[in-house]
């Protein structure tokens, strides 16, 4: 079956720009998740949707970045006013939302960079 | 801060020898474990998960569970050039759904 994709696959902007990232997860999982990853480290977790409600919004590093799922299947991820510090790839993970036990799927990510 | 430690690397084995990739974790109120494979350029590949002490096998691979000692790690049997890649241990928390990844560690199988 179809696994988590992600749109753009790449995008360039320029600092001060406003940028939004897509990610539809795996049919049936209710569970999303942003992560962002820079060259050389691990995912950082950003934010969790259960359903249409962020359930963990922690890891957003500032209120310049916003996440959205209105319906409960597809999330953006918004960055208004990029800075360079925010060029990363962003990674878009599912689940199905099980409260142990839970796997989480990547999709092949969004490479953000901010010029 | 919890945290997840890995040995960065790189790990270089010859083709047909066990790798052994090691992983160290800081908050005893972990709960899940989770390798993952990450190709240059490419997204994180689920490899395996483990949730209680002790081995779990899955072909090549085994991970092992020491939740006294804090570790996790991931053995690979008979290397293969084709596993050369970075591996990410990651670890999630009782009623909570974020991942918390190690740096990764990355290995290097030579034919």
């Amino acid at each position: 079956g179809a696994g988590v994709s992600q749109t753009p696959s790449n995008k360039v902007t320029e600092k001060g720009k406003y940028v939004e990232l897509r990610c539809d997860p795996i049919s049936g999982h209710t569970a999303l998740y942003w992560y962002r990853q820079s060259l050389g480290q691990g995912p950082e977790f950003l934010i969790y949707f259960q359903g249409t409600g962020a359930a963990d919004d922690s890891g957003l590093p500032n209120d310049r970045f916003f996440a959205v799922r209105p319906e409960g299947s597809v999330s953006t991820l918004k960055i208004q006013r990029t800075e360079r510090g925010d060029s990363a790839v962003y990674l878009c993970a599912s689940s199905l939302g099980q409260a142990d036990q839970d796997t989480q799927y990547f999709g092949p990510g969004t490479r953000l960079t901010v010029l | 801060q919890k945290e997840v430690e890995q040995n960065s690397g790189p790990l270089s084995v010859p083709e047909g020898a066990i790798a052994s990739l090691n992983c160290t974790y800081s908050d005893r109120g972990s709960q899940s474990f989770f390798w993952y494979r990450q190709y240059s350029g490419k997204s994180p590949e689920l490899i395996m998960f483990i949730y209680s002490n002790g081995d779990k096998e899955d072909g090549r691979f085994t991970a092992q569970l020491n939740k006294a000692s804090q570790y996790v790690s991931l053995l690979i049997r008979d290397s293969q050039p084709s596993d050369s890649a970075t591996y990410l241990c990651a670890v999630n928390y009782i009623n909570t759904g974020k991942l918390i990844f190690g740096q990764g560690t990355t290995l290097q199988v030579k034919p």
